[in-house]
C-alpha cells in the first residue's frame, strides 16, 4: 500500500465554520506533511510532524490547528477561515530522517477547500 | 532566504526531448528533487540528486551541478501525457529538522 488518503475530496465552509481535514497513510512512514497549493502555484509547506512530534510550523495562522493522534494519522483543524485561506490542501509523508528515502515524498491526492 | 526558479512554461512536441531547468539559492542543502502534477492531481515523485552528475529512471534523468547551484530535468520520447507541471524541491535543514520546497514550477504542454 503506498497510498497516502484524504478525506474530504472537497470542502466548502463559512468563516465561521469549524471543519477538520483527515489524512492516512499505512506505509510506516514517520514524517507527515501538510502543504497549501493555490491554483497555479507551487505547493507552500505549513508543518511537518516527524514521529508524531510537530517539528516545523511555518509561521501558520493559528486558525489551522495540526494534529497527529499516531504515526498513521494526520489532521488539520480549521477555525474562522477567511476567503484567502481557499486552496488545495495537500497531506504528503515520507520515510522520516535518516534515511536515503527521506526526500521521497508520497501525496494524497487533496482536499480542495473553498471558504465563503 | 531561499530561492527555486524555473521557466513558468514550456511548449514541445511529442516524441522531441525537453529540458526543464532549475536554479536554486539555499542554505543547509541536501538535494534536488522533481515532481510532476497533473491539472488535479497530486504531486508524484520523479527523481532525486543528491551529488552531481545525471541520474536516469526511464524516459526521465535529471542532473544536478552543486557548484553552479543548478539542476535540471530531461524528459525524451515526450508523450501527450507528459504534459504537466513540474517541480525540483530541495530538501534543506532548518532548525535541527529538515522540510523539503518547492521551486516555481514548469508547465510543460506537449503538442502533437
Amino acid at each position: 500500500d503506498t497510498e497516502v488518503t484524504q478525506t474530504p475530496k472537497h470542502l466548502v465552509m463559512g468563516m465561521t465554520n469549524k471543519k477538520s481535514l483527515k489524512c492516512e497513510q499505512h506505509m510506516g512512514h514517520r514524517a507527515m506533511y501538510w502543504y497549501k497549493q493555490k491554483a497555479k502555484k507551487p505547493p507552500e509547506l505549513m508543518f511537518v510532524y516527524s514521529y508524531e512530534k510537530l517539528s516545523i510550523n511555518e509561521s501558520v495562522p493559528s486558525r489551522f490547528s495540526p494534529e497527529c493522534p499516531n504515526s498513521s494519522l494526520l489532521n488539520l483543524h480549521l477555525h474562522a477561515l477567511q476567503p484567502e485561506d481557499s486552496a488545495l490542501y495537500l497531506c504528503a509523508s515520507s520515510q522520516g530522517r535518516d534515511s536515503l528515502q527521506w526526500e521521497k515524498l508520497f501525496f494524497g491526492s487533496g482536499t480542495q477547500l473553498s471558504v465563503l | 532566504g531561499q530561492s527555486l526558479e524555473q521557466p513558468s512554461e514550456v511548449t514541445a512536441v511529442e516524441g522531441a526531448i525537453v529540458q526543464i531547468n532549475c536554479t536554486y539559492q539555499t542554505s543547509g542543502f541536501y538535494g534536488l528533487s522533481w515532481y510532476q502534477q497533473h491539472d488535479g492531481g497530486a504531486p508524484t515523485f520523479l527523481s532525486y540528486n543528491a551529488l552531481d552528475g545525471l541520474e536516469e529512471t526511464g524516459r526521465f534523468s535529471s542532473f544536478l551541478s552543486r557548484s553552479d547551484s543548478y539542476g535540471y530535468l530531461l524528459l525524451q520520447e515526450l508523450q501527450m501525457k507528459d504534459s504537466a507541471s513540474y517541480f525540483c524541491a530541495v530538501r534543506i535543514y532548518s532548525g535541527g529538522y529538515q522540510k523539503v520546497t518547492f521551486g516555481t514550477g514548469t508547465k510543460l504542454q506537449v503538442i502533437p
